[in-house]
C-alpha cells in the first residue's frame, strides 16, 4: 500500500542551489498536487495538475516549478533556492475535485542557508 | 476569497477530557468542509466531512456539524487519548473546485 510516495524525505540547499523533489502514487489519481508547510499558515498551494500534461498555479507559485510529464508523477522543482523556500512540502493526488479526500506523502523537510 | 479560520493552539487537555476546536469559513457558495489530521512525522490524512448544511460528521469518536448560519465546523471529541495527539486542519472545497482551502492548523497536545 505505497500510496502517495515522496524523495526525498530531508534536504539542505545553499541559496541559489537547485533540486527537484519527485512525488509518486500508485493510486491512479488524475489529480495531483503540492503543498508548503510553514509554522502558523497551514498548508499553502503552490501548484496543481488535473491530469497528465497539465500544470496550473496555486497560491504562492513564485520561485517553483512544476512537470507532470506521467499520470503517476508530477515534480517540484526549485531553479535556485532562497531561504524563504525552507519549509515542509507536502505532495497530495485525489481521484477527482471537489468532494475527493486528498491523500498525502509524509513530506520532505528542506532546508536553504 | 476563500478562508478558514481556526482557533489558535496549542490545546493541551488531559486524557479522557471533552474536546472542542473551533472552525470558521468564509466563502461564497456553499462549500464542502473536512478536517484532515496530521500525526508526528507524517502526511495530513481525512479524518471527516460534510457536505452540506446540517450535515454531521463523524469518525473515529470525532464529530464536527456543518452549520450554515453560523459558517462554522467545530470539531468535538467526548472523551480525548494520548494518540489523539496531533495537529488538525480544518478544511473546505467546493464541488467543482480543483483544490482545498485550509486553515492555519491546531495543535492538540493530550496528556496522561
Amino acid at each position: 500500500n505505497a500510496g502517495v510516495t515522496q524523495t526525498p524525505k530531508f534536504r539542505v540547499l545553499k541559496t541559489g542551489q537547485s533540486m527537484t523533489l519527485l512525488c509518486a502514487q500508485d493510486m491512479n489519481h488524475e489529480y495531483m498536487y503540492w503543498y508548503r508547510q510553514d509554522p502558523g499558515m497551514g498548508l499553502r498551494l503552490i501548484h496543481y495538475s488535473v491530469g497528465e500534461g497539465t500544470t496550473a498555479k496555486g497560491e504562492v507559485p513564485d520561485g517553483y516549478n512544476v512537470s507532470r510529464l506521467k499520470k503517476q508523477n508530477f515534480l517540484l522543482g526549485l531553479e535556485s533556492a532562497a531561504p524563504s523556500q525552507t519549509s515542509v512540502y507536502f505532495c497530495a493526488s485525489s481521484y477527482e475535485a471537489g468532494l475527493s479526500p486528498l491523500h498525502f506523502g509524509n513530506g520532505t523537510r528542506l532546508t536553504v542557508t | 476569497g476563500d478562508s478558514v479560520t481556526q482557533m489558535e493552539g496549542p490545546v493541551t487537555l488531559s486524557e479522557e477530557a471533552f474536546l472542542t476546536i473551533n472552525c470558521t469559513y468564509t466563502a461564497t457558495g456553499y462549500p464542502s468542509l473536512f478536517w484532515y489530521v496530521q500525526y508526528p512525522g507524517e502526511g495530513l490524512q481525512l479524518l471527516l466531512k460534510a457536505t452540506k448544511a446540517d450535515d454531521k460528521g463523524s469518525n473515529k469518536g470525532f464529530e464536527a456539524t456543518y452549520r450554515k448560519e453560523t459558517t462554522s465546523f467545530h470539531l468535538e471529541k467526548g472523551s480525548v487519548q494520548v494518540s489523539d495527539s496531533a495537529v488538525y486542519f480544518c478544511a473546505l472545497s467546493f464541488i467543482y473546485g480543483n483544490k482545498l482551502v485550509f486553515g492555519a492548523g491546531t495543535i492538540l497536545r493530550v496528556k496522561s
